[in-house]
């Protein structure tokens, strides 16, 4: 099952535009992590929050988290054409047996 | 730094027959995973080692199949008879000890088609 569901499923913007995506999940969580795919590849971790955090700026990347509406989301500044890719939230758990689960992912399509 | 290596890339076969993936994790990372990725989806968790033992096999469909990571470093999954819906890219990850709090680290996967 997939906890962390994205929001938009797809998005086309024009290069220097920004992109936001969000998450929403269900369950409660000991962080949350954003991952990009570029076709045909694996996974790149772009970022963690932790549970304790509200905001997190990496580069052109923020990202902020919401415990009480259980989302976040993603803002990547002045994209660029190498920012098409799908991107991904996944939540880590908390427990014993912690796992972290992704989302179904955005298709973010930044255009030249 | 050479990242999370697997092999193959691509695999094709036909169903009932059996397919081996492999995967050398980052060199110190004991934490090592198997996802499997539909088209269209996220990766879905199939098995987490810490060092030799695996922590978590839940989603591991054990009728088929079977994964092992005997010296804590390399690991295999197998799967035999594959069947046509296991078609998919299998990725396999890893990061260090506490993994689920950490970042984890893909390789490129292996793309297997079941004819």
């Amino acid at each position: 099952s997939q906890q962390g569901e994205e929001d938009p499923q797809a998005l086309s913007i024009q290069e220097g535009e920004n992109a936001t995506m969000n998450c929403s999940y269900k369950t409660s969580i000991n962080n949350l992590q954003w991952y990009r795919q570029n076709s045909g590849r694996g996974l790149v971790h772009l970022i963690l929050i932790r549970s304790n955090e509200r905001e997190k700026h990496s580069g052109r990347l923020r990202v902020t988290l919401d415990t009480s509406k259980k989302s976040s989301s993603l803002l990547i500044t002045a994209s660029r054409a190498a920012d098409t890719a799908s991107y991904f939230c996944a939540t880590g758990s908390t427990g014993a047996n912690s796992k972290l689960t992704f989302g179904k992912g955005i298709t973010l399509s930044v255009r030249p | 730094e050479a990242g999370v290596v697997q092999s193959p890339r691509y695999k094709i076969i036909e169903k009932k027959q059996p397919v081996a993936f492999w995967c050398n994790p980052i060199s110190g990372h004991n934490t090592l995973y198997w996802y499997l990725q539909n088209l269209g989806q996220g990766p879905e968790l199939l098995i987490r080692y810490e060092n030799e033992e695996a922590v978590d096999d839940s989603q591991l469909p054990k009728d088929r199949f079977s994964a092992e990571r005997l010296k804590g470093v390399d690991s295999t999954l197998k799967i035999q008879p594959a069947e046509l819906g296991d078609s998919a890219v299998y990725l396999c990850a890893s990061s260090l000890s506490q993994g689920n709090y950490n970042e984890q680290f893909f390789g490129p996967g292996t793309r297997l088609t079941v004819l």
